[in-house]
């Protein structure tokens, strides 16, 4: 199985602020890597799909990049709707995987 | 507008039975791949099983192989889980999710959820 490392596992940052948070797999997955965002009680939700492409309807402050082993997702300048959870994904392999979690607060 | 509503969730004792289900509406069900996910209380995700769009075939995470049996109806629009030899550690928040219309993998939709509660 392709394990998926995120760090940091948690964060805290200012409005503004512009903030990356990485994601490692354990083997090349090319491109099929996925982003989501969780909000407390909710549903994960699409955020960047093939490692770059920003699903609709997504802010343009969110950016995806990376390919092989090494991902990153930024955002350019974080707001408080921000706060969540976010998870990256692989698909290049069965079984689907995803790394631990990135906790993201306002300081 | 794209819908995916689960149900079927509750508690139960290890060692029991559950069977989850998946009403899809506001797209063509039979088009699409489909997967359940779980979380469990204060953890991550986890992909527990996927299903092709015509049912033919079909992958479990090891940790429910032989257990979990993801299953559809393309003529009602359900998405099934059933769930047996429950264990303490299925305690989670199982969400179905549709997958890309082209290839596999990306969850674009996803439930709100249905909670499974495994306890004696």
């Amino acid at each position: 199985d392709i394990q998926m490392t995120q760090s940091p596992s948690s964060l805290s940052a200012s409005v503004g602020d512009r903030v990356t948070i990485t994601c490692q797999a354990s083997q090349d997955t090319g491109i099929y890597l996925n982003w989501y965002q969780q909000t407390p009680g909710k549903a994960p939700k699409l955020l960047i799909y093939d490692a770059s492409y920003l699903e609709a309807g997504v802010p343009s402050r969110f950016s995806g990049g990376g390919s092989g082993t090494d991902f990153s997702l930024t955002i350019s300048s974080l707001q408080p709707e921000d706060v969540a959870t976010y998870y990256c994904q692989q698909y290049h392999n069965l079984p689907y995987t995803f790394g631990q979690g990135t906790k993201l607060e306002i300081k | 507008q794209v819908q995916l509503v689960e149900s079927g969730g509750g508690l139960v004792k290890p060692g029991g039975s559950l069977r989850l289900s998946c009403a899809a509406s506001g797209f063509s069900f039979s088009d699409y791949d489909m997967s359940w996910i779980r979380q469990a209380p204060g953890k991550g995700l986890e992909w527990v099983s996927h299903i092709r769009r015509s049912g033919d075939h079909i992958y479990d995470a090891d940790s429910v192989k032989g257990r979990f049996a993801i299953s559809r109806d393309n003529s009602k629009n359900l998405l099934y889980l059933q769930m047996d030899s429950l264990r303490v550690e299925d305690t989670a928040v199982y969400y179905c999710a549709r997958e890309g219309a082209k290839f596999s993998g990306t969850f674009y939709y996803w439930g709100r959820g249905t909670p499974v509660t495994v306890s004696s």
